[in-house]
């Protein structure tokens, strides 16, 4: 079974506005991580936020984590069309450092 | 893009047919992963290697071996490939293995099996 649900499956939003998609797990993690998808091209790491930390920025994206509620959250601001992409969480679990467990994705539209 | 090639790009088998990817790397990172991509599935975990004739089975690994006799090079086998095997393959490295590497994705190998 997956350890990473994204929420929504699929958003379309105007370019500028922002652009939040939501990831739910079940066990207990060491960190989690957002990696994005070009359409026909592998995934590219974008943040990793560790299970002691609540909130971590990096540039136009803001990553938030609620490990009582099992839950993360990846804001993308001020939206642009090259963020059209596919967005996924992956856990790493604590008792296997070296396995990421990925989600099904959130799919971005963002229009001109 | 990490220096990451997968071969062949795109393949198109029948079923019955063992088929070979290749996974490459000119990073010397020890971890090599290889994953499955699929519609409403996400990514899922094949096999991974954590060194030379080091691997291990994921947890999609049924119909599948994987082989690495040097660091740069991963390979996986479909010993007689069926439709459910008809998917985009990406291969990814990690630098230790630690749960806080990033992994690095090659550009994928999309295989249909007729």
């Amino acid at each position: 079974s997956q350890q990473g649900e994204e929420d929504p499956q699929a958003l379309s939003i105007q370019e500028g506005e922002n652009a939040t998609m939501n990831c739910s797990y079940k066990t207990s993690i060491n960190n989690l991580q957002w990696y994005r998808q070009n359409s026909g091209r592998g995934l590219v790491h974008l943040i990793l936020i560790r299970s002691n930390e609540r909130e971590k920025h990096s540039g136009r994206l803001r990553v938030t984590l609620d490990t009582s509620k099992k839950s993360s959250s990846l804001l993308i601001t001020a939206s642009r069309a090259a963020d059209t992409a596919s967005y996924f969480c992956a856990t790493a679990w604590m008792d296997s450092s070296y396995k990421l467990i990925f989600g099904s994705g959130t799919r971005l539209l963002v229009r001109p | 893009d990490a220096g990451i090639t997968q071969s062949p790009r795109h393949k198109v088998t029948e079923t019955g047919t063992p088929v070979t990817l290749r996974c490459h790397q000119t990073e010397n990172h020890r971890y090599m992963y290889w994953y499955r991509q699929d519609p409403g599935h996400g990514l899922r975990l094949i096999h991974y290697s954590y060194g030379v004739k080091d691997t291990d089975k994921g947890e999609v690994s049924d119909g599948y071996s994987v082989s690495r006799s040097k660091t740069e090079d991963f390979l996986l086998t479909l010993e007689s490939a069926t439709s459910s095997q008809t998917s985009v393959y990406f291969c990814a490295i990690s630098e230790s293995g630690r749960s806080t590497d990033t992994q690095y994705f090659g550009p994928g190998t999309r295989l249909t099996v007729l």
